[in-house]
């Protein structure tokens, strides 16, 4: 199985701030990566597919990059509807795995 | 609108079973890979099971083969999660999420359901 470590586990930030978010695979997912947000109570919601593309609706501040097995997630100038949880998820190989998430906190 | 409405959760005990239930509306079913994926509470997401558009293959999580069941009903829109000899460390919500075209992640996702196992 791909393990994902996620890091931070969590993230204290002020308005307008940039915050990232890092995971690594313990081996190549080929850019094969997703992201999400989750909010307490709701469910998680897809921001960003294939490292980097965003999806339909996500704000422009969110961002991410990488390759091989390290990758990276930024919301630049954090606002307060973005306080929650992130999640990333390698999909290139059965059984899909998860980061163990960050929860981004109001400083 | 892509919808996903989950049902069938509650508490049950160990060792017994429960069938969860996923129905779909705003696309064409029928097109799309499906699959589970639950979160125990505080934790994080975990990949339950996936199925094929046509039900043909499916595909499943090492601690929960042979005791969990996906299926789809094409002509009710419906996903399926039949769940046996159930485990304390099953307690989890269950999302029923809709699988891309294009890969293999998981775009739309519904409001989940609770499933409790305890004596």
């Amino acid at each position: 199985d791909i393990q994902m470590t996620q890091s931070p586990p969590s993230l204290s930030a002020s308005l307008g701030d940039k915050v990232t978010i890092t995971c690594q695979a313990s081996q190549n997912i080929n850019k094969y990566i997703a992201w999400y947000q989750q909010k307490p109570g709701k469910a998680p919601r897809l921001l960003i597919r294939y490292t980097s593309t965003l999806e339909s609706g996500t704000p422009s501040r969110f961002s991410g990059s990488g390759s091989g097995r390290d990758y990276s997630f930024s919301i630049s100038n954090v606002e307060s509807e973005d306080i929650a949880s992130y999640y990333c998820l390698q999909y290139v190989n059965l059984p899909y795995t998860f980061g163990a998430g960050t929860k981004l906190e109001l400083k | 609108e892509v919808q996903l409405v989950e049902s069938g959760g509650g508490l049950v005990q160990p060792g017994r079973s429960l069938k969860l239930s996923c129905a779909a509306s705003g696309f064409t079913f029928s097109n799309y890979y499906m699959a589970w994926v639950r979160q125990a509470p505080t934790k994080g997401l975990e990949w339950v099971a996936s199925i094929t558009n046509s039900g043909g293959s499916t595909y499943y999580r090492d601690s929960v083969k042979g005791r969990f069941t996906i299926s789809r009903d094409n002509a009710k829109s419906t996903l399926y999660l039949q769940m046996d000899s159930l485990r304390s460390e099953d307690t989890a919500t269950y999302y029923c999420t809709r699988v891309t075209t294009v890969a293999y992640y998981f775009d739309y996702w519904g409001q989940g359901v609770m499933v409790t196992v305890s004596s």
